[in-house]
Parts: C-alpha cells; sequence; structure tokens
C-alpha cells in the first residue's frame, strides 16, 4: 500500500532550527510537497521537490532523497508564526497526491 | 490575490439532510477537488475535476457526488448527511499543468457537524 509518514506533533524554541521528517512508500514517485496549514485556516504551498538535493527558500528548506524515500522540511531561525501543521504530501505514479497526518509544530519562547 | 472561496465556513445539519458546499476560484484554473481533513489522517480525495462538466472518483466518494457547471466553481453535494460525514472539507484547484505537479491552492474550508 501507499503510505507518507510524519511525526505527530514537535515542539522547538523560537530562534532555533527545527528539521520535520517524512518518509514515503507509493507506488512510483513523481515528487514530493510540502505545504503549512495555521489552525483553522487553508493550507498553503511551500516546496515540490523532484529531484534528489536540498533546496532553500528564505528560511525554509525541504530536502528529498529518492533512494531512501525520505524528505525532510528545515525550518531556521524559528519565529512564533511558524507555529503550524506541515502536511507532506508524495505524487505517485498515477499523478496523485498521497498526504501524510500533519506534524504539528509547536514554537515555545 | 488568488482565491479559493467555499460558501460556509461552519455548517451543522441533521442525519438524512442534503447538503451542498459551494466551492469558487477566480485563478481561471482548470483542476479542482474536493478533500477531507479529518484529525490524525492525511488529506482525503473525495473528487476532483479536469475541466467544466469533467468528475472524477477519488479515494472516498461514497456518499458525495459533485457538480462541475462552470470552470470557476465545483460543487460538493451530500446527498443524505450521515454522522461519520462530519468533516473539515476543503477545495483546491490548480493549473493544468504537465502531469498535476501543480501547486494546489486551498479555501479555508468548510467545517460540517451533522447531528
Amino acid at each position: 500500500g501507499q503510505n507518507i509518514d510524519q511525526p505527530t506533533e514537535m515542539t522547538a524554541t523560537e530562534g532555533a532550527i527545527v528539521q520535520i521528517n517524512c518518509t514515503y512508500q507509493t507506488s512510483g514517485f513523481n515528487g514530493l510537497f510540502w505545504y503549512q496549514q495555521h489552525a483553522g485556516e487553508a493550507p498553503t504551498f511551500l516546496s515540490y521537490n523532484v529531484l534528489d538535493g536540498l533546496e532553500e527558500k528564505g528560511r525554509f528548506s525541504s530536502f528529498l532523497s529518492r533512494s531512501k524515500g525520505y524528505s525532510y522540511l528545515l525550518l531556521k531561525e524559528l519565529q512564533m508564526k511558524d507555529s503550524a501543521s506541515y502536511l507532506c504530501a508524495g505524487l505517485d505514479s498515477n499523478y496523485q497526491l498521497i498526504w501524510g497526518a500533519g506534524t504539528k509544530l509547536i514554537i515555545k519562547p | 490575490d488568488v482565491k479559493v472561496t467555499q460558501s460556509s465556513r461552519y455548517l451543522v445539519k441533521r442525519t438524512g439532510e442534503k447538503v451542498f458546499l459551494e466551492c469558487v476560484q477566480d485563478m481561471d484554473h482548470e483542476n479542482m477537488f474536493w478533500y477531507r481533513q479529518d484529525p490524525g489522517l492525511g488529506l482525503r480525495l473525495i473528487y476532483f475535476s479536469y475541466d467544466v462538466k469533467m468528475k472524477e472518483k477519488g479515494d472516498i466518494p461514497e456518499g458525495y457526488s459533485v457538480s462541475r457547471e462552470k470552470k470557476e466553481r465545483f460543487s460538493l453535494i451530500l446527498e443524505s448527511a450521515s454522522t461519520n460525514q462530519t468533516s473539515m472539507y476543503l477545495c483546491a484547484s490548480s493549473l493544468r499543468q504537465r502531469e498535476n505537479t501543480g501547486e494546489l491552492f486551498f479555501g479555508e474550508g468548510s467545517r460540517l457537524t451533522v447531528l
């Protein structure tokens, strides 16, 4: 079966760095997405990786290893507004998205 | 500013009632989707549409139907609401890019409670 695994909840300190991991098992692979969802709000797109390596976008970076079925989202210089759920989604061979349950990130002062 | 608008943020309905959830996007996107989001589960695709009057079943279409009469509007219909359809419903749209690798734009969700 197809599956996306990510931790349920993580806690980090304001100003620090946090890495949210995501492992995937999909029938074929056509890329991996990360979305951010603040409580009570719409998910918003953060990144899309289809090739191995790290892609940096300001304070946020996303990494992909296709051989390991693994991705992570790296958040630097954490701010209180980064408290949100982070959703990982893999695109399978039929170009359908398989979603993880999301990681709730709690930022403490 | 691009926008996906869902008609109702909160609804309370009784078992057996017919429920309409409306979604409108102003980005001229070809693709539109309906998901439900439940605690501890990933987003689950109910139906999607790649064009006007076109619809495809997602992973959990049972108990739902959809309508896409105009490009900008995608409606989700619960013919006879049941308590297990209590959930957050999210509408999304995207450009028809090559092989569906386009970014999804989501509405803010409609939280439905069925009593």
